[in-house]
């Protein structure tokens, strides 16, 4: 099936660790972006990436950090940087102009 | 920055019962989507549309890029209708980057 998975579904993070989100699309799309979402609010961008090797901080990247070594993934790496990590983060990826989603992965901060 | 206002923030409904959801923007965007976001958290596609009406069964939306703002019309709205609405639409070059909503949390009750 084509589409975007994300993984793992669920992750729980002690203070302190780096954790990394993984996002893998078979759509052969150019694009890539990570967003990130707290109760109640819309999606922020975090980072995206138009080409591979290539990738531009979104509106709230401090603590974030991303790879595009392949066009197929676009890796999130949650560091210990960033205060408030537990939120959902999503991931989703582009042709042209229209945005495709991934699942989501729950990341809780114990 | 750009800002995309979405109304009513929340929305109960009999089912059966139609409604309009709208999204305003501040400036001119590109590229308007329409998601719906299940309870489990994934968002979903409803429309791609940067300009003028399109309809996929009970559900079409609207977009007036003259005028900044976009409807999602539900007709005959049932109990799986529920859950968040959001639109999104990006700016400039910048293709996928897209800017949101809050959404509109809607319930459609039995």
């Amino acid at each position: 099936d084509g589409g975007i998975t994300q993984s793992p579904k669920y992750l729980f993070r002690k203070e302190g660790q780096n954790v990394t989100l993984s996002c893998e699309q078979n759509l052969n799309h150019d694009a890539m972006y990570w967003y990130r979402q707290d109760p109640g609010q819309g999606l922020r961008l975090i980072y995206y990436s138009q080409i591979v090797n290539d990738f531009q901080k979104g509106d709230i990247a401090e603590g974030y950090s991303v790879s595009r070594e392949k066009k197929e993934s676009f890796p999130l790496t949650v560091t210990s940087a960033q205060k408030n990590p537990t939120a959902f983060y999503l991931c989703a990826s582009s042709l042209l102009a229209e945005a495709f989603f991934g699942q989501g992965t729950r990341l809780t901060v114990v | 920055g750009i800002q995309v206002e979405q109304s009513p923030p929340d929305l109960i409904l009999q089912e059966g019962a139609n409604s309009t959801l709208r999204c305003n923007f501040s400036d001119s965007v590109n590229n308007l989507q329409w998601f719906h976001q299940n309870p489990w958290g994934q968002l979903i596609n409803l429309f791609y549309i940067p300009s003028g009406t399109k309809q996929n069964g009970r559900l079409s939306a609207t977009t007036v890029a003259t005028e900044r703002y976009s409807l999602l019309y539900i007709s005959s709205s049932q109990t799986t209708d529920s859950g968040v609405y959001f639109c999104a639409g990006n700016y400039g070059g910048s293709q996928g980057n897209l800017i949101f909503g809050k959404g509109t949390k809607l319930s459609v009750k039995p």
